[in-house]
């Protein structure tokens, strides 16, 4: 079954603590992004990845990190994390060009 | 730069009645258009996108959506509503002529309620 998958989809940490958030896809797909959702303000993207090794910022990359080693894999890095970084987070991919992108189920992190 | 905009944040509608949700897009290029849903803690789901060719698309579930360029619309349309269709809905805006950087730039999202 095609999908993206992210982990842990709940999560609750202390501002300061390190932590990563998962993404992995098996569709063999050249773009991955993360977005953050917020009320209101809909999806907006932090980093994306056009290909292994190729990452670049989004709208909102202040505070996060991402890698892009593998084709499959694109984790989430918040090295310190802090309280405005509450917020749902989505892993997607898509192929190059003209597909529509797959979206994980979302990790709710709580940042206290 | 690329934008979307949906000028309502929620729409209720009785089932069985026609539901449009409304969506505008503004993007250098040539657009390439999505809807997407998302249930209560669900992912967004895919329901129907826009590249070329014919201005109404159809996609899951019954919905449909019409491409007007000269007002930069991409309304979604369902002719009869079901309280199942109850959810968060958002539109997606694509620039192909653009660099291909920025997947896709989303709209804040409309609640759709479905009242029985």
């Amino acid at each position: 079954e095609a999908q993206v998958t992210q982990n842990p989809r709940y999560l609750i940490t202390v501002t300061g603590k390190k932590l990563t958030v998962t993404c992995s896809q098996n569709m063999n797909h050249e773009y991955m992004s993360w977005y953050r959702q917020d009320p209101g303000l809909g999806l907006r993207q932090i980093y994306y990845s056009m290909n292994v090794e190729v990452t670049d910022k989004g709208d909102v990359p202040e505070g996060y990190k991402v890698s892009r080693k593998e084709k499959r894999n694109f984790p989430l890095i918040l090295e310190s994390p802090s309280p405005n970084q509450t917020s749902l987070y989505f892993c997607a991919s898509s192929p190059f060009g003209w597909g529509e992108a797959f979206f994980g189920q979302g990790t709710r992190l709580t940042v206290v | 730069a690329q934008s979307v905009a949906q000028p309502e944040d929620q729409v209720n509608v009785a089932e069985g009645n026609p539901l449009t949700v409304k969506c505008t897009y503004s993007v250098s290029g040539n657009p390439y258009l999505f809807w997407y849903v998302q249930y209560p803690n669900r992912g967004l789901q895919f329901l129907l996108k826009y590249i070329t060719g014919d201005n109404l698309v159809k996609g899951s579930y019954g919905f449909e959506a019409e491409f007007n360029k000269s007002q930069t619309s991409f309304h979604l349309k369902k002719p009869s509503a079901l309280v199942s269709d109850s959810a968060l809905y958002f539109c997606a805006v694509r620039d192909l002529q653009a660099y291909a950087g920025n997947m896709l730039t989303f709209g804040g999202g409309t609640r759709l309620m479905v009242k029985p």
